[in-house]
C-alpha cells in the first residue's frame, strides 16, 4: 500500500544550526511529492513540490529538498535554522490512481529550536 | 488576496448536539476538500467535491456529512458529534486534477 513514513517524531536543533527532516515513500509509480509545514493552531502552508525534473528543489523559507528514487526518500533541508521555524511538518505523497486523487501525509515532524 | 476561509476558528459543541463548519473560498477552484486531523497525527481526509460531484472516502463515518451549494461554499455538517470527533477540520482547495491543493486555517472543535 502507499505509504509515507517520516521516522522521526520530534527534533530539536539549535538557532542556526542546519537541518534536515526525514521522508520516505511506498509507491510503485513516480511520485508527487510535498513538504507542508503547519504553525500551531493553523493551517498547512506549501513550503515546496516535486512532480518530475531536477531532483533538488527549492522553497519558500529558505527550505530545499532532494529525491532520491534509489532510496524512496524525499529530505527536507535547511542550512541555517530560525526560531520562527519552529512548527510541525509533513510530508505528503499524492495518489492519483483509479479516481482517487488525493495527498497522504506522513505523521509529521515537530521541530523545537533552541535559542 | 485569494484565500481560503473558515468559520468559525473555534467552535464548541455539545455530546451529540449537530454543528456545521463553514469554508469559503476566493480561488475560483473547482474542488474541495475536508481534511481531520486530531491532536499529533496527520490530516486525514474525509471527503472532496469536484464540481458538484461528491467523493466519500471509504472509512468515513456516515456521521460526517457535506454540501456544496455553489463554487465558493462548502460545508461539513456532523450529525451527531462524539468526543472522538474532537479535532483540527481543515479545507482545501485545487484547481482541477491539479496536485497543489491550497488550506484554511482550520476551525478547531471541541465536544463537551
Amino acid at each position: 500500500a502507499q505509504s509515507v513514513t517520516q521516522p522521526d517524531i520530534h527534533i530539536t536543533v539549535s538557532e542556526g544550526a542546519s537541518l534536515e527532516l526525514r521522508c520516505n515513500y511506498s509507491y510503485g509509480a513516480t511520485p508527487y511529492l510535498f513538504w507542508y509545514v503547519q504553525s500551531p493552531g493553523q493551517g498547512l502552508q506549501l513550503l515546496l513540490k516535486y512532480f518530475s525534473g531536477d531532483t533538488l528543489v527549492q522553497g519558500i523559507k529558505g527550505f530545499e529538498a532532494e529525491f532520491k528514487r534509489s532510496q524512496s526518500s524525499f529530505n527536507l533541508r535547511k542550512p541555517s535554522v530560525h526560531w520562527s521555524d519552529a512548527a510541525e511538518y509533513f510530508c505528503a505523497v499524492f495518489l492519483g490512481i483509479q479516481g482517487a486523487q488525493k495527498l497522504v501525509f506522513g505523521q509529521g515532524t515537530r521541530l523545537t529550536i533552541n535559542p | 488576496d485569494a484565500m481560503v476561509i473558515q468559520n468559525p476558528r473555534y467552535q464548541v459543541t455539545q455530546f451529540g448536539k449537530p454543528v456545521t463548519l463553514s469554508c469559503s473560498q476566493t480561488l475560483n477552484h473547482n474542488v474541495m476538500y475536508w481534511y481531520q486531523q486530531k491532536s499529533s497525527q496527520a490530516p486525514k481526509l474525509l471527503f472532496h467535491y469536484y464540481d458538484k460531484d461528491f467523493n466519500n472516502e471509504a472509512d468515513t463515518p456516515d456521521n460526517f456529512q457535506s454540501r456544496r451549494p455553489n463554487t465558493s461554499f462548502c460545508f461539513l455538517d456532523i450529525r451527531s458529534p462524539g468526543l472522538g470527533d474532537a479535532a483540527m477540520y481543515l479545507c482545501a482547495t485545487s484547481r482541477g486534477r491539479t496536485l497543489e491543493q491550497y488550506f484554511g486555517p482550520g476551525t478547531r472543535l471541541t465536544v463537551l
